[in-house]
Formats: structure tokens, C-alpha cells, sequence
């Protein structure tokens, strides 16, 4: 039983075209996250929702929106594709305030390729 | 801020030989920190955290780190590698307070040799 899922797994598209990645986690946690990881695996936060509301909001394009419907799900739509959107987006999951700060569960991936 | 300098990029290390990968942190607040691995085409996968108390940590691998608040460092070990553990290795960094955001490293990717 995944306990942070994301998808599409892989996506290929064409520049100026818009996409969706949904993440879903079923541990109970009460903030998630979106991170990028670019070709040289270099990690970088984007956002960060507790209990649907939005707490962390980094030098992000307003092309990405982040949406929580609820505490469990949170996905990341990107309008207008450019070529360095390529890279693969992490969700994550983790449970705010539990003196586990930074203990947080990651899902597989989703690796978005812009041609 | 925090910020994490992983000043090795890459590592080979000979199977059944100790490696450590080197990770110094950036804070003027009191920190956690901890080490993540990514295995190939997977996400990341906590192995240790050091929150308070014993400076030395373990994880069930035979991984080990050591914060060192005095040269702001947090060394990972291992006396003897196996082919298993071959995969990108993350320092990260978060303050006490605040929003807790989770500041990566750029990684390093430890390679066995056989």
C-alpha cells in the first residue's frame, strides 16, 4: 500500500501546453510538498500546504499552481510549459509540529519532459 | 536560513571498504538535520536524523552520523559498503522553528566498486 503516490509517472508534452501531477498520501499527515529535482539532482522546494492551507511559497512562476482539496491530496498544475520546467517533481508527505521536523516521506517521482 | 554544502560530489568507494560522506550545514538558529538516500529512479528515503540528545546517530544499515555543533558538520559513515548501497546520498537541514522547510544538499552519489 503506497503511502505517497503521484501521478503521471512520465510525462512528455510540447512547450506552451498545460499539465496536472496529482499526489495522494494515505499516512495520516497533515502538510505536503511539491519539490523539483533537476538533471543534476539537485533538489529545491516549491511549495508547502498543512491542512490545505499554504505555508511555503518559494520564488516559484505564477505558471504553477498548487491545489489542495484536502489534507490527503495535493497537486501541482503548470500552464504554459517551457523547455526548464523539464525535471522530475517530488511530492511529499509529513506530519507538522511532531518533533519529526524534516522527516518526510517522498513519493516515486514524476518525471516531466518538455520538447 | 539554513543552507548544506555536500562538497563531494561523487564517491567510489571498493566493496567492504569504510567510506564517509562529508555534509557541513549554515544556521543561526538551532537545527535538525538528517541524511536522505535515493535509490535509482525512486524518491527519497530517510536513513538517519539527529533531533536532540546522543550526537551520534545509527541507522538499521550499519549507517552512522555524528553532529558536530562546533565545525557545523554532520558526517555520514559506514565501516564496510555493500554493492546495496549504491545510490544518491542527501544532507539536509531544518531549523527548529518557524515552517520547518527542509533544506537539500546538492547530493552525493556513492558508487561501490566490486
Amino acid at each position: 500500500d503506497t503511502a505517497v503516490s503521484q501521478t503521471p509517472k512520465y510525462l512528455v508534452t510540447q512547450m506552451g501546453n498545460d499539465k496536472s501531477i496529482k499526489c495522494e498520501q494515505n499516512l495520516g499527515h497533515d502538510t505536503m510538498y511539491w519539490y523539483k529535482q533537476d538533471s543534476k539532482k539537485f533538489l529545491k522546494i516549491m511549495f508547502s500546504y498543512n491542512n490545505k492551507e499554504l505555508i511555503i511559497n518559494e520564488t516559484v512562476p505564477n505558471r504553477f499552481s498548487p491545489k489542495s482539496p484536502d489534507k490527503a491530496h495535493l497537486n501541482l498544475h503548470i500552464n504554459s510549459l517551457e523547455l526548464g520546467d523539464s525535471a522530475v517533481y517530488f511530492c511529499a508527505s509529513s506530519q507538522r509540529g511532531s518533533g519529526g521536523a524534516g522527516e518526510l516521506f517522498f513519493g516515486e517521482g514524476s518525471r516531466l519532459t518538455v520538447l | 536560513a539554513q543552507s548544506v554544502t555536500q562538497l563531494d560530489s561523487q564517491v567510489p568507494v571498493f566493496e567492504e571498504a569504510p567510506v564517509e560522506l562529508r555534509c557541513n550545514y549554515s544556521s543561526s538558529v538551532s537545527v535538525y538535520l538528517f541524511w536522505y538516500v535515493q535509490y535509482p529512479n525512486q524518491g527519497l528515503q530517510l536513513l538517519l536524523k539527529y533531533l536532540s540528545g546522543s550526537t551520534l546517530v545509527k541507522s538499521i544499515n550499519g549507517f552512522e552520523a555524528e553532529f558536530n555543533k562546533s565545525q557545523t558538520s554532520f558526517h555520514l559513515r559506514k565501516p564496510s559498503v555493500h554493492i546495496s548501497d549504491t545510490a544518491e546520498y542527501f544532507c539536509a537541514v531544518s531549523g527548529y522553528f518557524g515552517n520547518e522547510k527542509l533544506t537539500f544538499g546538492t547530493g552525493t552519489r556513492l558508487t561501490i566498486i566490486p
